[in-house]
């Protein structure tokens, strides 16, 4: 069965100071990796793509990065408007079309 | 360009009171899903659809139902509503021959008292 692990489930940062946030996985095939913002009251809205182990993607101060088990997005020096729910989501080629996420990170940067 | 869109955006029923949920994507997409979020539970699929006409369970389906009969809508129904189903629902929809990502609607705030 597909599962996906997001932690920590919160996260409060110093504006400028950089973290990770992780998504570890499991599951049959993987078709595609997933990362999504969420603000509150909004739905949420995609981020990026990864689809196999050692591939990047970078936009503005997000970073994410792809093993065989776990995906990471690194935010290097943060800045408030960062601020947002950060979910993962995963397909795999035993369920199509199934969509699987995780169960998000708060993130909170304070000026 | 109107993406997905929800309808209703906030409702309040009754126990055991029935309700329909609408959505509707205008970008031609084959995938359309339901999910409910729950503070800390992250998005729990409900529902989902691959194409006009087909429905599959999703994580946790029990009490409700779904209906794809255009290729454009996909219908979330509460026959008989309960406390445990106030969550806010969001609909989304992805083509996965093209771009893979889901887009999502700005969700509907569902309380049951």
């Amino acid at each position: 069965e597909d599962q996906v692990t997001q932690s920590p489930e919160a996260l409060r940062l110093q504006e400028g100071e950089s973290s990770s946030l992780n998504c570890s996985y499991t599951v049959s095939g993987l078709r595609g990796l997933f990362w999504y913002r969420q603000d509150p009251g909004k739905g949420p809205e995609f981020l990026f793509t990864l689809y196999s182990a050692g591939e990047e993607k970078e936009k503005e101060r997000l970073k994410a990065t792809l093993t065989k088990k776990e995906s990471f997005l690194h935010i290097t020096a943060p800045k408030p408007e960062d601020s947002a729910t950060y979910l993962c989501a995963v397909q795999g080629s035993s369920n199509t079309g199934k969509l699987i996420f995780g169960q998000g990170t708060t993130l909170q940067v304070k000026p | 360009n109107a993406g997905v869109t929800q309808t209703p955006k906030f409702r309040v029923l009754k126990t055991g009171q029935s309700m329909t949920l609408l959505c509707a994507q205008d970008m031609n997409h084959e995938y359309m899903y339901w999910y409910r979020q729950d503070p800390g539970m992250g998005l729990r699929l409900i529902h989902y659809s691959v194409g006009e006409g087909t429905t599959a369970k999703g994580e946790v389906p029990d009490g409700y139902n779904v209906s794809r009969l255009k290729k454009q809508n996909f219908l979330l129904g509460l026959e008989s509503a309960a406390p445990s189903q106030t969550s806010v629902y969001f609909c989304a929809s992805r083509d996965p021959r093209g771009f893979p990502e889901a887009f999502f609607g700005q969700g509907t705030r569902l309380t049951v008292v």
